[in-house]
């Protein structure tokens, strides 16, 4: 079993609409948590850090809940630009575990 | 500002070919990763350093594969001999601070490898 999980979509939404997306972990050691965003065929590159006290950064969301080891992400008003896949990631250590992604295409 | 450096960006190569990947970190960042990324398997570490050493490379998937960091502002990542499944992309990382409480990893362009 992979150390995290996503649902891989894709999510098709409308512009406007608000989107979530889960992940789960298996190692309850894990310390640090993160969404990734990566474009087609670009790197990946942060999104956002997720805290316990859940966090916000204008339309993103992030949320933990460490008791059943799920992180969530939710986009509000969602744009055109945000069409990407979003990698939800978990460190324990030095070693970063990435989710395979889940993808996002938001239309017009 | 310049980010993590890959080179070449792209490579095209037939099988049994040696392959090498090169990675210039961000300047004053300690810590170096290689991953590997397919559709089929997502991001994988391959092998990690943390001031030039090698600290894991329990991801290096066979003796095929070696990296080294012969100085705080290069890497290579070798294949030798390259076989077909080795196509992925291939990026290179670097962060500011190794070890617990890691910072975040910034992640090169990416060489697209194609071995035929």
């Amino acid at each position: 079993r992979k150390e995290v999980e996503q649902d891989p979509g894709p999510f098709n939404v409308p512009e406007g609409a608000t989107v979530a997306f889960n992940c789960t972990y298996s190692n309850s050691a894990s310390q640090s948590f993160f969404w990734y965003r990566q474009d087609c065929r670009k790197e990946p590159k942060l999104l956002m850090s997720v805290y316990s006290s859940g966090n916000e950064d204008g339309r993103f969301t992030a949320q933990l809940n460490r008791a059943s080891q799920y992180i969530s992400l939710l986009i509000r008003d969602s744009k055109l630009s945000d069409s990407a896949t979003y990698l939800c990631v978990v460190n324990s250590g030095y070693a970063l575990n990435f989710g395979k992604g889940t993808s996002l295409l938001v239309t017009p | 500002d310049a980010g993590v450096i890959q080179s070449p960006r792209h490579e095209v190569t037939e099988m049994g070919q040696e392959v090498t990947l090169r990675c210039k970190p961000i300047s004053g960042h300690n810590s170096l990763f290689w991953y590997r990324q397919t559709m089929m398997r997502g991001l994988e570490l391959l092998i990690y350093f943390n001031n030039n050493v090698p600290i894991d490379d329990s991801g290096m998937p066979e003796d095929r594969f070696s990296a080294k960091m012969p100085n705080a502002s290069f890497s290579t990542l070798k294949i030798q001999p390259s076989e077909p499944r080795d196509s992925a992309v291939y990026f290179c990382a670097s962060s500011s601070r190794g070890g617990q409480g890691m910072d975040t990893q910034y992640f090169g362009p990416g060489t697209r490898l194609t071995v035929l």
